[in-house]
């Protein structure tokens, strides 16, 4: 098992720009979620999936939309990026939406917009 | 308030010691509970669940007070391996939503 990867590793934007980041697992998890990580503020949900066709907004959602087609996949689109979403973002799974389940977590990626 | 707050550190120790880091979280209905370990420039990855008896796997210790509202985590005899960013992390029973502290930083010298 791959677990969860994410693509691309590194990006640079320029401000007003558009992109996506993808998120893959092959665990077959109903339960996906992207967060953002900044210095001094942890990690901070942005979107989540609670399997194919549902998706709800997390804690800081605001210039970022997502879609959940299929199990595996679950893309974190930027509409016009800006300085501010300048982070890390994570991308993790769980096998359901228990509370008390692992989160495994993608590599990250390293997004800065000028 | 913030839902978790956590002691950043940094917190250098020498190889060998004792060293513990407390976490506060707000929501008292809050029902689960975990450290997450991140080494630098990687994804966190979970270190252990921290259950209302408490728990311990090797060297480490997780205990839960849920009257004062805080998690702990104790590293007995600490290793240069130890070294990394620890997170809390609590889920306040509103939903499918965890809540991170901001991460406490250990360095253990040789």
């Amino acid at each position: 098992n791959a677990g969860v990867t994410q693509t691309p590793k590194f990006q640079v934007l320029k401000t007003g720009q558009s992109m996506t980041l993808q998120c893959a697992q092959d665990m077959n998890h109903e339960y996906m979620s992207w967060y953002r990580q900044d210095p001094g503020m942890g990690l901070r949900l942005i979107h989540y999936s609670v399997g194919a066709g549902i998706t709800d907004q997390g804690e800081v959602p605001n210039g970022y939309n997502v879609s959940r087609s299929t199990t595996e996949d679950f893309p974190l689109r930027l509409l016009s990026a800006a300085p501010s979403q300048t982070s890390v973002y994570f991308c993790a799974s769980t096998s359901d939406g228990s509370s008390y389940n692992e989160q495994f977590f993608g590599p990250g990626t390293r997004l800065t917009v000028l | 308030r913030k839902e978790v707050e956590q002691d950043p550190g940094p917190f250098n120790v020498p190889e060998g010691a004792t060293v513990a880091f407390n976490c506060t979280y707000s929501n008292s209905a809050s029902q689960s509970f975990f450290w997450y370990r991140q080494d630098c420039r990687k994804e966190p990855k979970l270190l252990m669940s921290v259950y209302s008896s408490g728990n311990e796997d090797g060297r480490f210790t997780a205990q839960l007070n849920r009257a004062s509202q805080y998690i702990s985590l104790l590293i007995r005899d600490s290793k240069l391996s130890d070294s990394a960013t620890y997170l809390c992390v609590v889920n306040p029973n509103t939903g499918n939503q965890f809540y991170f502290g901001t991460g406490t930083s250990l360095t253990v010298i040789p």
